[in-house]
């Protein structure tokens, strides 16, 4: 098993150009996220994705858009990148155990730094 | 103010010292608690998970819920310098998770 993969592992962009992080999981899990992570500010979700055809905000949503392809798939768009984007992107992905599914772990990808210019 | 607060550290010991690590909370319907731990240029992996006040104990580490005060910690015994990493706490309701700022740890031999 992969896990969590992710690609690109690191880009630069300039401004106003856009481009698509890529994100994807085998191991049948139903939920997937999307956090960016800056210093001094810890890991802040930008979209989920509780079920295949299903997305919803985060806690940071604008100037990204997300697709859930199919459940194993879960892409982060950005269309017209911004300076204030520089950031490491991680896509994550959840299981449920436990008897009563009280057990919740997020399987985290290895992330993709992104420099915008 | 935040929901989750952490020290952002760095929290330097060594070798063999215990350390301790805490974050407070404000929301009241968070309902479970982890702890990840994230080496450089990774991604974080889970540490621990607690859904109850009280303590739980896995190896050297052992986490600790106290919902009355919204206070929650991880106790590192003996640290190595392997364990030298950032640490996050972590708390969810319903399907997201809400995270600290993390803690630098740094364990010198």
């Amino acid at each position: 098993n992969a896990g969590v993969t992710q690609t690109p592992k690191f880009q630069v962009l300039k401004t106003g150009q856009s481009m698509t992080l890529q994100c994807a999981q085998d191991m049948n899990h139903n939920s997937m996220y999307w956090y960016r992570q800056d210093p001094g500010m810890g890991l802040r979700l930008i979209y989920y994705s509780a079920s295949e055809g299903t997305t919803d905000k985060g806690e940071v949503p604008n100037g990204y858009n997300v697709s859930r392809l199919n459940k194993r798939e879960f892409s982060l768009r950005l269309e017209s990148a911004a300076p204030s984007q520089t950031s490491v992107y991680f896509c994550a992905s959840r299981a449920v155990t436990g008897g009563d599914g009280s057990q919740e772990t997020q399987y985290f990808g290895p992330g993709t730094r992104l420099l915008v210019l | 103010q935040k929901e989750v607060e952490q020290d952002p550290g760095p929290l330097s010991v060594p070798e063999g010292a215990i350390v301790s690590l805490n974050c407070t909370y404000s929301n009241s319907a968070f309902q479970y608690f982890m702890w990840y731990r994230q080496y450089s240029r990774k991604g974080p992996e889970l540490l621990m998970y607690t859904y109850s006040s009280g303590n739980k104990e896995d190896g050297r580490f052992t986490a600790q819920v106290d919902k009355s005060s919204k206070y929650i910690s991880l106790f590192i015994r003996d640290s190595q310098p392997s364990d030298s990493a950032t640490y996050l706490c972590a708390m969810s309701v319903f399907s997201t998770l809400t995270f600290g700022k993390g803690t630098m740890l740094l364990v010198s031999p």
